[in-house]
């Protein structure tokens, strides 16, 4: 069974600090890894998808890494701004049909 | 092209009835999965529908079932409502269902159980 374990838990850091969001998971055999945004009692954003095949992907400000062999993918935020608060959740595609999800990190970025 | 639907938005259920929830998939999308997501936890599997069949399914009780429709869209429906049901229900599509489809998250429906 594939477990998603997501640290910290709760991140708090000043704006224009750079953010570094941790994702780890145990059965390397993954398709794919994405990374979502969501804010307080909202749907899911999708932010980044890596395929197994990839190292990283980036999109403006972010940028994610995936080391399949070691079970780990890093979320990356350049210069955080307080639009960037929420909770930000990893999801890994190990089976034909569904996401298996971290239980997030939330992130407060202070004015 | 519209993204995908829920409804309702919230609502307020007893423990022991019965609640559907439905979804309109993105357009095009013949895939639907509905993931439970309880308060400062990931959202959890809990099944998948393709072209009217369930696809696959996760840890939950016969109690949760499904329907998908001739035009892709689906309900989720819960017998015997727990105090534990209470969670956002989020509903996803994809364009197929394969292991490289990315799936699209609707805005999710608040279920509280009293």
């Amino acid at each position: 069974k594939q477990e998603v374990t997501q640290i910290p838990a709760a991140l708090s850091v000043p704006e224009g600090e750079n953010l570094v969001l941790n994702c780890s998971f145990t059965d390397s055999a993954i398709y794919n890894l994405q990374w979502f945004r969501q804010d307080p009692g909202k749907g899911l954003t999708s932010l980044l998808l890596i395929q197994s095949s990839q190292r990283e992907q980036t999109s403006g400000r972010l940028n994610a890494s995936l080391d399949k062999s070691s079970g780990r993918s890093t979320l990356y935020i350049a210069a955080s701004q307080p639009g960037d608060s929420a909770t930000y959740l990893c999801a890994v595609r190990s089976d034909d049909y569904k996401l298996s999800f971290g239980a997030g990190t939330t992130v407060t970025v202070r004015a | 092209e519209t993204g995908v639907t829920q409804s309702p938005t919230h609502l307020i259920k007893t423990r022991g009835q019965q609640v559907t929830l439905r979804c309109s998939s993105q357009s095009g999308h013949n895939t639907v999965s509905w993931y439970q997501q309880a308060l400062g936890q990931g959202p959890q599997f809990i099944f998948q529908y393709y072209r009217e069949e369930e696809n696959g399914r996760g840890n939950f009780p016969p109690r949760f079932s499904g329907l998908q429709f001739p035009n892709y869209s689906s309900e989720l429906n819960v017998n015997a409502l727990e105090l534990d049901d209470s969670a956002l229900y989020l509903c996803a599509s994809s364009l197929a269902a394969g292991t490289f489809e990315v799936q699209y998250f609707g805005p999710g429906t608040r279920l509280t159980v009293t």
